[in-house]
């Protein structure tokens, strides 16, 4: 079966600084990742994806993702933060092998702090 | 905007009540979902429909009716809530369902509470 780990609940870091929200993985297959933003009372806003190809991904609003198939991670980041990246985040993982739908992570609050 | 709007924004209701969430998308897309998004818990996929045929139902109570009348349109009809019911309801649409490459776009979500 498919699952996906946020292993941090919540992310602090000073605007500026670099971010890093991070990812892990299990599947049967090759791996469909993905990463959603949501910020309040909003719904989820597509970052980016993972398909094939370079493991080093860039997707909207300056943010990228790095594929480490070998550490099952898929690590959401960016080098500068700003205030209003502040937002929850969520990954998510489709099973090449294993079913048509999301699994999706819990969530990491991230809070960038000026 | 992610060009699937969902109405209401926010709804009360009481648990006899009868009401319906509507959801529609304007990107020209075949596959279309609904979501329950609840504190401290990951989305939970509830239904999913695919060139209007109903293709997941995912152990879903019976008060949880869906409805898909076209491919742009789709309804979530509540009927005698819970509770435990309370939760941002999300809508999603994606071009087809089946490709895993396939990402899903989401509307803002209704929040509701049922007392």
């Amino acid at each position: 079966a498919q699952s996906v780990a946020q292993p941090e609940d919540q992310v602090n870091v000073a605007e500026g600084n670099p971010l890093t929200v991070k990812c892990t993985y299990s599947v049967s297959g090759n791996p469909y990742l993905f990463w959603y933003v949501q910020y309040p009372n909003r719904g989820l806003q597509f970052l980016l994806k993972y398909i094939t190809g370079d493991n080093l991904v860039k997707g909207s609003y300056g943010f990228e993702a790095e594929f480490n198939k070998s550490q099952t991670s898929f690590h959401l980041k960016k080098p500068s933060a700003l205030v209003s990246d502040s937002a929850l985040y969520f990954c998510a993982v489709r099973d090449e092998g294993y079913g048509q739908n999301f699994v999706f992570g819990p969530g990491t609050r991230l809070s960038v702090l000026p | 905007e992610t060009g699937v709007t969902q109405t209401p924004r926010h709804l009360v209701m009481g648990m006899t009540n009868k009401k319906s969430l509507k959801c529609e998308q304007h990107l020209g897309h075949n596959a279309m979902y609904w979501y329950k998004q609840s504190a401290k818990k990951p989305l939970e996929l509830m239904f999913v429909y695919s060139l209007e045929e109903r293709v997941e139902n995912n152990s879903v109570p019976s008060r949880f009716s869906p409805e898909c009348p076209n491919s742009s349109h789709l309804f979530l009809h509540l009927h005698t809530l819970q509770p435990e019911d309370s939760a941002l309801y999300l809508c999603a649409s994606s071009q087809d369902w089946g490709s895993k490459q396939e990402t899903q776009y989401f509307g803002p979500g209704t929040r509701l509470l049922v007392l």
